[in-house]
């Protein structure tokens, strides 16, 4: 149980272009779902956490025009990277939970590569 | 700011050797504690967690013990296999225990036959 599925797993695009990344809680209702962004042999930043219904709370830093986050069900969130330049090329992952004090439980990345 | 700190991988070992990555934290507060392993190719899951001091968190033979005098929360193996090898990142969480995961960086862990 509590399976969370993200798609695409691989993406590859041009500068300028905007992608979306879908985090899908399969199994289970996800009130509150989180996106992280992972550097290379670096540790995951929490970019912005969404509850569903509501706007996305984001770290400081994170700019929330280029980082469109979506919550709008309790199975589905969206994350849109948009005008994506090289400097976006990462790996970004996904968590959801029931409720907000409840373990998260991880998507299997997406890895994103701005040519 | 609460960060959390693990030893530099990779953390190369044989099958059955003992194994210990090193974790230590800083927090204003009293923060939850966890492992997360994440496997080639896969997400992140939890593998053990503690909330207060002293508590030892244990699981598929993995310990870490929640240590407030020294800010730590090592990981333990007695005997390591093949198939542990996978990344493993500390983190720490407040507000309830789960929400607004801190990472450490990851320690990457091979195990050769």
């Amino acid at each position: 149980g509590a399976v969370v599925s993200q798609h695409p797993s691989w993406v590859i695009c041009k500068s300028g272009t905007s992608v979306k990344i879908e985090c899908r809680s399969l199994d289970f209702q996800a009130t509150t779902m989180f996106w992280y962004r992972q550097f290379p042999k670096q540790s995951l930043m929490l970019m912005a956490t969404s509850n569903e219904g509501s706007k996305a709370t984001y770290e400081q830093g994170v700019e929330k025009d280029k980082f469109l986050i979506n919550h709008a069900s309790l199975t589905l969130s969206t994350l849109t990277v948009t005008s994506a330049h090289p400097e976006d090329s990462s790996f970004y992952i996904c968590s959801a939970s029931q409720v907000s004090n409840q373990p998260q439980h991880f998507g299997d990345g997406t890895r994103l590569s701005i040519l | 700011g609460d960060s959390v700190t693990q030893m530099e991988g990779p953390v190369t070992l044989s099958e059955e050797a003992f194994l210990t990555i090193n974790c230590t934290y800083t927090a204003t507060g009293y923060p939850s504690l966890f492992w997360y392993v994440q496997y080639p190719g896969e997400g992140l899951q939890l593998l053990l967690k503690a909330t207060k001091a002293d508590d030892k968190g244990s699981n598929k033979g993995f310990e870490a013990t929640y240590r407030k005098e020294t800010t730590s929360f090592h990981l333990e193996k007695g005997s390591v296999q093949v198939s542990d090898s996978a990344v493993y990142f500390c983190a720490l969480s407040f507000s309830g225990g789960y929400n607004k995961l801190i990472f450490g960086a990851g320690t990457r862990l091979a195990v050769h036959p």
